[in-house]
C-alpha cells in the first residue's frame, strides 16, 4: 500500500526566505505527483503537477523536482510572501497504463510566513 | 466559471438520517472522485468513477453509496448517517486522456453528525 510523509507537519519562516518542503512515498510505481494548496476552510487547489517521466515543473516562484527513484518530491518556494501561508499538500497517483483514478494524499505541511 | 460545484457547503444531520452530497463538473472530465478529510488523517478516498454508469471502493467506503448516471454528476449517499462520518468531504474531477492531467477539487462539504 502506498504511503506518502510529509516533513515536516508545521514550519514558520519569516518573509522573503527561500524555503523547501518535503514529500517521501513508499512504492515508486507512480503515474504522477502533484502539489496542492489549501486554505484554511477552504479546498484543494492545485499548484504543480509532475508525470512521472519528468524530473521538475515550475510555476511563478514555485519549483517542485521528483526523484521516483528515491521515492522523493520537493516543493522549493523562493522569497515567500504572507500570502504563502497555508498547508501544502503532496499527492501520488499509481501507475496505470489507461491513467489513475486514484489520488494518495500526504498530511501536508502548515507553513505561516512571518511579515 | 468552468471547475467542480459542491452542495452544501454545510450541513449538520441527526444520527440516523440519510442526505445526498452533490457534485457536478462541467470539463466533461471522465475520472471524479469522493474523499473525506479527517484531522490527523489526511484526505482518503471514499469511492471514485471512471466514467458514466461505472463506480468502484476507495480506501473507506463503507456507510457510502455512490452513483453516475451522466458524466456531470456524481453525487454521494449517507445511508445513515454517523458521528464517525462528521468530517468534510471533497469532491474531484480529471481527465486521463489530457497528456498532464491533473485533479480538480471542489471546495468541500463540511458535514456534522450529532
Amino acid at each position: 500500500k502506498q504511503e506518502v510523509t510529509q516533513i515536516p507537519a508545521a514550519l514558520s519562516v519569516p518573509e522573503g526566505e527561500n524555503l523547501v518542503l518535503n514529500c517521501s512515498f513508499t512504492d515508486s510505481a507512480i503515474y504522477n505527483l502533484q502539489w496542492f494548496r489549501q486554505d484554511p476552510g477552504k479546498g484543494l487547489t492545485s499548484l504543480l503537477l509532475i508525470q512521472s517521466s519528468q524530473r521538475e515543473q515550475t510555476s511563478g516562484r514555485l519549483n517542485a523536482s521528483l526523484d521516483k527513484s528515491s521515492g522523493r518530491s520537493t516543493l522549493y518556494i523562493a522569497a515567500s510572501q504572507p500570502g504563502d501561508s497555508a498547508t501544502y499538500l503532496c499527492a501520488v497517483s499509481p501507475y496505470s497504463g489507461a491513467g489513475s483514478y486514484q489520488l494518495t494524499f500526504g498530511k501536508g505541511t502548515k507553513l505561516s510566513v512571518i511579515p | 466559471n468552468a471547475g467542480v460545484t459542491q452542495t452544501p457547503k454545510f450541513q449538520v444531520l441527526k444520527t440516523g438520517q440519510s442526505m445526498t452530497l452533490q457534485c457536478a463538473q462541467d470539463m466533461n472530465h471522465e475520472y471524479m472522485s469522493w474523499y473525506r478529510q479527517d484531522p490527523g488523517m489526511g484526505l482518503r478516498l471514499i469511492h471514485y468513477s471512471v466514467g458514466a454508469g461505472i463506480t468502484d471502493q476507495g480506501e473507506v467506503p463503507n456507510g457510502y453509496n455512490v452513483s453516475r448516471s451522466t458524466t456531470e454528476d456524481f453525487p454521494l449517499r449517507l445511508l445513515s448517517a454517523a458521528p464517525s462520518q462528521t468530517s468534510v468531504y471533497f469532491c474531484a474531477s480529471s481527465n486521463p486522456a489530457l497528456t498532464s492531467y491533473g485533479y480538480t477539487f471542489g471546495s468541500g462539504t463540511r458535514l456534522t453528525v450529532v
